[in-house]
């Protein structure tokens, strides 16, 4: 089945700089990819996918790039806040139910 | 529109005891989802639906069971709760059509065993 694995498992930042984590798939039929964030105590929500037809996808400070041939696919946070503070999930899915990275907390450093 | 809710949002048990956690959703979707999350562990599937009267197995499912009678509604049940059964328990449910659909998430259970 799927394997996913997520780097870094935790990621401090100065707040204005810009934040990567990294995802690696192991099924080569998986053709989407989200990713979650998790803040302290509250629900995961989603905050960006991309489905394998596109290599890229911004939505204002966040970006996702996604590698096929690699099989691994990024989450890149530009102008960081304190608000991002969070735990942030990646996950894959093809004909079988979403399989969830261990997750990365991120911190924020005003 | 309430979304996902979870009933109830704290238990503690006592080993050897059984409960039921109460999944629903108002959205008319058709694929429901039961994780468990522990520190370090991420979202683990436990059991999920992809409609009414229909369950499958995930990646832990030994342990529990799950209903899904109507389709708002998914249950989880511990017949004889474990300790190592101590952890938040997360409901999500996707529209229809696949797997590759976004998941709303509910607010979580957080279960104790002693």
């Amino acid at each position: 089945g799927e394997n996913v694995e997520q780097h870094p498992s935790t990621l401090s930042v100065q707040e204005g700089d810009s934040a990567v984590i990294k995802c690696t798939y192991s099924d080569s039929a998986s053709n989407y990819f989200p990713w979650y964030k998790q803040e302290l105590g509250k629900r995961p929500q989603l905050i960006i996918d991309i489905r394998s037809n596109v290599g890229e996808k911004k939505d204002q400070r966040i970006a996702v790039t996604l590698n096929k041939t690699a099989k691994h696919f990024s989450l890149h946070i530009t102008e960081t806040q304190p608000e991002d503070s969070a735990v942030y999930f990646c996950a894959a899915s093809g004909n079988t139910p979403l399989v969830f990275g261990k997750g990365t907390r991120l911190s924020v450093i005003a | 529109n309430a979304g996902v809710t979870q009933t109830p949002k704290f238990r503690v048990l006592k080993t050897g005891q059984s409960m039921t956690l109460l999944c629903a959703q108002d959205m008319n979707h058709e694929y429901m989802y039961w994780y468990r999350q522990d520190p370090g562990m991420g979202l683990r599937l436990i059991h999920y639906s992809v409609g009414e009267g229909t369950t499958a197995k995930g990646e832990v499912p030994d342990g529990y069971n799950v209903s899904r009678l109507k389709k708002q509604n998914f249950l989880l049940g511990l017949e004889s709760a474990a300790p190592s059964q101590t952890s938040v328990y997360f409901c999500a449910s996707s529209p229809t059509g696949s797997h590759n659909q976004p998941q709303h998430f509910g607010d979580g259970t957080r279960l104790s065993i002693l």
